[in-house]
């Protein structure tokens, strides 16, 4: 049972470069979430889909587009990659957008621009 | 809105000492908390969650947070650290948003 699988697992960028994460789950959820994470900040939330063919902006979409073409995928988007941009990317996954639910996350992905 | 705030984002302890991370929060509605284990290079790992069933939730690994809404905190407890219990701790609140928001972490050391 692979859970969530991110792909690639690190990648470097030059400024101004374009790249797509992937992310899929084999759990048959609803949610899908793509977080970054960045020392002393936690994780915050990028963009977020309720179900396949929606996505919403979260906390800190500005240079980030995702798509959410089938109910297990959910792709993540960098047009014009920035040294910003550098970051760990984390996807996750979840039943439900109840309360209650846990999300599941993936190994993450190391993103250097320079 | 809803938050967390956990402070301190080093403790130290030494191996069998008592482990407390401290988490408290912010929500407008009832919340549902959680508290994730990231080991080094790896992803985030539910250890526990609040429902609502019970106040005092035990997790994986001896793990234990107790929830106190007069204080409106959710620390993270064990009795006894190991060594293995090194990694960063995030605590972690939806309050009805569909997507949880997370703290900034608490990386714990184990000293020998």
């Amino acid at each position: 049972n692979a859970g969530v699988t991110q792909t690639p697992k690190f990648r470097v960028l030059k400024t101004g470069q374009s790249m797509t994460l992937l992310c899929a789950q084999d759990m048959n959820h609803e949610y899908m979430y793509w977080y970054r994470q960045d020392p002393g900040m936690g994780l915050r939330l990028i963009h977020y889909s309720v179900g396949e063919g929606t996505t919403a902006k979260g906390e800190v979409p500005d240079g980030y587009n995702v798509s959410r073409l089938k109910k297990q995928n959910f792709l993540l988007g960098l047009e014009s990659a920035a040294p910003s941009q550098t970051s760990v990317y984390f996807c996750a996954s979840s039943y439900s957008g109840g309360g209650w639910t846990e999300a599941f996350f993936g190994q993450g992905t190391r993103l250097t621009v320079v | 809105a809803q938050s967390v705030t956990q402070l301190g984002s080093h403790v130290s302890v030494s191996e069998g000492a008592l482990v407390l991370l401290r988490c408290n929060y912010s929500s407008s509605v009832p919340p549902y908390l959680f508290w994730y284990v990231q080991y080094p290079n790896q992803g985030l790992q539910l250890l526990l969650k609040y429902t609502s069933a019970a106040t005092l939730v035990k997790g994986i690994n001896g793990f234990e947070a107790e929830f106190k809404k007069s204080e409106t905190s959710f620390h993270l407890t064990k009795p006894s650290a190991h060594m293995s219990d090194a990694a960063e701790y995030f605590c972690a609140v939806n309050g009805g948003r569909r997507a949880l928001t997370f703290g900034s972490g608490t990386r714990l050391q184990v000293q020998p």
